[in-house]
């Protein structure tokens, strides 16, 4: 059990590029999530997937963003022409079905946009 | 909708001594899950306690302990025999059976002084 990793754990980037961020979640883990998290504040939930089948997107995923998770085992997050208030912390969870409801986060991949 | 509100932006204890975390949150629900997780310094968050709303039994695991007060909505976290490795940001969240995805407070930091 290596834990859920991801990648890249930091990204600088201008306005307007696009980005993508990729997490492999915990082997067998069939629930994956996404957060994001800003100096200062909580984790506030993106979206969540169990398998392949995207299930829930906040309000704060907006059109630029997109998330995938196309063979139920990685996922890809992706961002659309950045604006600076997208800075932030983007974690990446996973949790397996059955048994309880605790989520094992990633170490975050820190985006700056310049 | 669900809450969770963390009122002490920072604590302090003495290495050795014991510490309270404050955490209140609402919910309608009646199936829902609380927890506590650490998050050190540039690293990734680890799970400290969790706590099902349906068991009376406070939830304990070695130094750290949970008072919940289901009437009151209050669910804190005390660390007993504070070490220097217990300094970290400590959120407080919930999630109900269903929906899955973490309503998180926005932390407490806690530094322990030698």
């Amino acid at each position: 059990d290596t834990g859920v990793s991801q990648d890249p754990r930091h990204k600088i980037t201008k306005r307007g590029q696009n980005v993508t961020f990729r997490c492999d979640p915990i082997s067998e883990h069939n629930r994956l999530y996404w957060y994001r998290q800003t100096l200062g504040q909580g984790p506030e939930f993106l979206t969540y997937f169990q398998n392949e089948a995207q299930l829930e997107k906040s309000r704060l995923l907006s059109d630029r963003f997109s998330a995938e998770r196309p063979k139920g085992s990685f996922s890809t997050l992706e961002i659309q022409r950045t604006e600076q208030g997208d800075s932030a912390m983007y974690l990446c969870a996973s949790s397996p079905v059955m048994g309880t409801d605790t989520q094992y986060f990633g170490p975050g991949t820190r985006l700056t946009v310049l | 909708a669900q809450t969770v509100t963390q009122s002490q932006p920072e604590m302090s204890v003495q290495e050795a001594e014991t510490v309270t975390l404050s955490c209140t949150y609402d919910t309608s629900e009646s199936d829902y899950y609380l927890f506590w997780y650490k998050q050190p310094p540039s690293r990734q968050m680890i799970l400290v306690i969790r706590q099902e709303a349906y068991k009376q039994q406070n939830a304990t695991e070695n130094r750290f302990s949970v008072n919940f007060q289901k009437a009151a909505k209050s669910f804190s976290l005390k660390i007993s025999d504070s070490q220097l490795g217990d300094a970290a940001m400590y959120f407080c969240a919930s999630t109900t059976s269903g929906t899955y995805k973490y309503i998180f407070g926005t932390g407490t930091r806690l530094k322990v002084l030698a």
